[in-house]
């Protein structure tokens, strides 16, 4: 799992500043995800690639955006942060080889907006 | 929309017991993922089911896959403290998707 990396681990931020948080993988997986991670709710997508500068929308997509400029890199960036938006976020990415399509997922950013 | 459901909630079970979490979608599925999550932790890929009426082992660990492809359990057999955690189980639907829809998880306490 040390092939993705989030930054920043831990955010405290006040409402209604844009965030951006990162997501970096060394794997070339051509798949990435943000989910985000509440008590009671699960995982749920909030927004995914599958290529540089090709994305969609997840489930919970309202209130953010992401970018893909580089294979590595999928950013995530909260344009004006709510309280209802601190939570647990992970990014997780995977192979696109037919026989394994499990996701590795990073350590995850503990977001409190205040 | 897609939706998995997953039962129970919580389970709490003495060291040696086993344990099963069931997995239930509203849609056929194309395959399903399970995950575990260590408490503070991320979730880790287990293992990924496809084939109707499927059966998988790792070691205490048994998945099945249902039938009809809409169903899915994990069973742990004589669990240890080492188990604790949440297990996710996570399903996609037919048609290629590349939506991967979680359950909400059921969290495993093991008391030694």
């Amino acid at each position: 799992d040390a092939g993705i990396t989030q930054s920043p681990r831990h955010k405290v931020t006040e409402t209604g500043t844009p965030v951006t948080l990162r997501c970096h993988q060394t794997e070339n997986h051509r798949y990435m995800y943000w989910y985000r991670q509440d008590p009671g709710h699960g995982l749920r997508l909030i927004h995914y690639s599958y290529g540089v500068k090709d994305t969609d929308k997840g489930e919970v997509s309202d209130g953010y955006s992401v970018s893909r400029s580089k294979t590595e890199d999928f950013l995530l960036t909260l344009e004006s942060a709510t309280s209802s938006q601190t939570s647990v976020y992970f990014c997780a990415s995977r192979e696109q080889a037919i026989a394994n399509y499990g996701y590795t997922f990073g350590s995850g950013t503990r977001l409190t907006v205040v | 929309g897609q939706q998995v459901m997953q039962i129970p909630q919580y389970q709490h079970v003495q060291e040696g017991e086993d344990f099963t979490t069931y997995c239930n979608s509203s849609t056929t599925l194309s395959n399903i993922q399970w995950y575990k999550q260590r408490p503070g932790g991320h979730p880790v890929f287990l293992i990924q089911l496809v084939k109707s009426g499927e059966v998988k082992k790792q070691k205490r660990l048994t998945f099945q896959f249902g039938e009809a492809k809409k169903n899915s359990s994990l069973h742990i057999t004589a669990t240890q403290t080492t188990d604790v955690g949440t297990y996710f189980c996570a399903g996609r639907t037919q048609g290629g998707s590349e939506k991967l829809v979680f359950g909400k998880g059921t969290k495993l306490t093991v008391n030694p």
